[in-house]
């Protein structure tokens, strides 16, 4: 298995400019959700999934939208980027959403927005 | 606002020494994790623990859990260079919907 993945790695954005960040699982997890991470601070949840088809809001989503097509991938679209955004994202899935599992997290997106 | 929150922010220690590090939350939880981050690398789970656990082992490392003064402390024993990292606490509050909540993390740096 692969586990969580992100792409891409690194990512400089204008202000306005919008992207989407990919995370893809193969453990067939059922939760996915995406985090930022800013200098010297924990993790603050965006976005989250419990299931195909299903997402709600996390701690800080404003800025950002996400779709879950499919139970492998779980993609972070910013609609127009803000050097606010600038940030590390990570991607995490679990096997339910009952956090009783351990969370596998992908490698991280360096997202810098001028 | 973060559920948890690490205390010391920072740590410094020689190798073969002990690390505590602390972390207190607000509100009830069904458990409480701990993850390890390197620098500039992503998070991997180190331990999680029950509300119902008071204490729980792994290798080098011990964590103890107490609900009634809402704080848990990671241990590691005879600390090596390689554990340096950051260390944070997440906990679940038990509710449906409700996910990981993460501190700010303890800096930790084992001298050689």
């Amino acid at each position: 298995n692969a586990g969580v993945t992100q792409t891409p790695k690194f990512q400089v954005l204008k202000t306005g400019q919008s992207m989407t960040l990919q995370c893809a699982q193969d453990m067939n997890h059922e939760y996915m959700s995406w985090y930022r991470q800013d200098p010297g601070m924990g993790l603050r949840l965006i976005h989250y999934s419990v299931g195909a088809g299903i997402t709600d809001q996390g701690e800080v989503p404003n800025g950002y939208n996400v779709s879950r097509s499919t139970t492998e991938d779980f993609p972070l679209r910013l609609l127009s980027a803000a050097p606010s955004q600038t940030s590390v994202y990570f991607c995490a899935s679990s096997y339910t959403h009952r956090g009783q599992e351990t969370q596998y997290f992908g490698p991280g997106t360096r997202l810098l927005v001028l | 606002s973060q559920q948890g929150e690490e205390d010391p922010q920072a740590l410094s220690i020689q190798e073969g020494e002990n690390a505590t590090m602390n972390c207190s939350y607000k509100t009830s939880i069904n458990n409480l994790q701990w993850y390890r981050q390197n620098s500039g690398r992503g998070l991997v789970h180190l331990i999680l623990i029950r509300s119902n656990e008071r204490e729980k082992h792994s290798g080098r490392l011990r964590v103890t859990l107490d609900t009634s003064k809402k704080s848990s402390s990671l241990l590691i024993t005879a600390s090596r260079a390689a554990d340096t990292a950051s260390y944070f606490c997440a906990t679940y509050p038990g509710n449906a919907g409700n996910m990981l909540t993460f501190g700010g993390g303890t800096r930790l740096m084992v001298k050689p």
